[in-house]
């Protein structure tokens, strides 16, 4: 166990429809990043946030958006679903924001779209 | 462009063979290098990492990965192998200063009884 935690574990929602990914990072971690595993484009970076900013953006789509709350978890939005958007996604955290940092992944949340 | 390479899809052994799985990177300059596992429906768990100094780093598990800069390399490693490290495996790597880590395609490992 990692002390990542992510909710919920599975999703299964329709094409149009939009969905919020829920994580929490491990006590003391102030930086989360959000990931997208698929079997075409591998594991991708979405974004990361650092202590309610954020941070760095990776191949984040315009559809998609992320927020970190006062209390440090994080919400991955997820608008105008496409089936292409069924993958599993992925919440890490870490102590830092770089440097010798190192991520700690959650469980995911695997998301199906019909 | 920074990239990570794992050259092998598959890789299958049997239980109790050593391992090697291999990882090749792409950068200006030494990255900081991770080895992660991931077993089926499960998040990846880190198995050990470089930043810097010794070139032989000890993981979890028994695992263990060498540093070696000459070849671009970051291969993992275990003398023998159980059944349950049937999983996959992914390298990355992030350049010092960034964020952002690349990952690997990964690997997926098979352990014949």
């Amino acid at each position: 166990d990692s002390g990542v935690t992510q909710t919920p574990k599975h999703l299964i929602t329709a094409t149009g429809q939009r969905v919020t990914l829920r994580c929490s990072p491990r006590s003391g971690d102030l930086s989360v990043y959000w990931y997208q595993q698929s079997l075409d484009q591998g594991l991708q970076f979405l974004i990361q946030y650092y202590n309610g900013e954020e941070r760095a953006k990776g191949n984040i789509l315009e559809r998609f958006s992320a927020q970190q709350f006062p209390d440090l978890h994080s919400e991955l939005n997820l608008s105008s679903l496409e089936l292409g958007d069924s993958a599993l996604y992925f919440c890490a955290s870490s102590a830092t924001s770089g440097g010798q940092e190192t991520q700690y992944f959650g469980p995911g949340t695997r998301l199906l779209v019909l | 462009a920074q990239s990570v390479t794992q050259p092998d899809i598959h890789i299958t052994v049997s239980e109790g063979a050593s391992l090697e799985l291999r990882c090749n990177y792409s950068y200006g300059a030494t990255p900081y290098l991770f080895w992660y596992v991931q077993s089926p429906g499960q998040g990846l768990q880190l198995l050990l990492k470089y930043f810097s100094g010794d070139t032989l780093v000890q993981g979890i598990k028994g695992f263990e990965a060498e540093f070696k800069r000459s070849q671009s390399s970051f291969n993992l490693r275990k003398p023998s192998v159980h059944w349950s490290d049937a999983a996959e495996y992914f390298c990355a790597a992030y350049r010092r200063g960034s964020y952002i880590p690349t990952f690997g395609r990964g690997t997926s490992l098979i352990v014949h009884p």
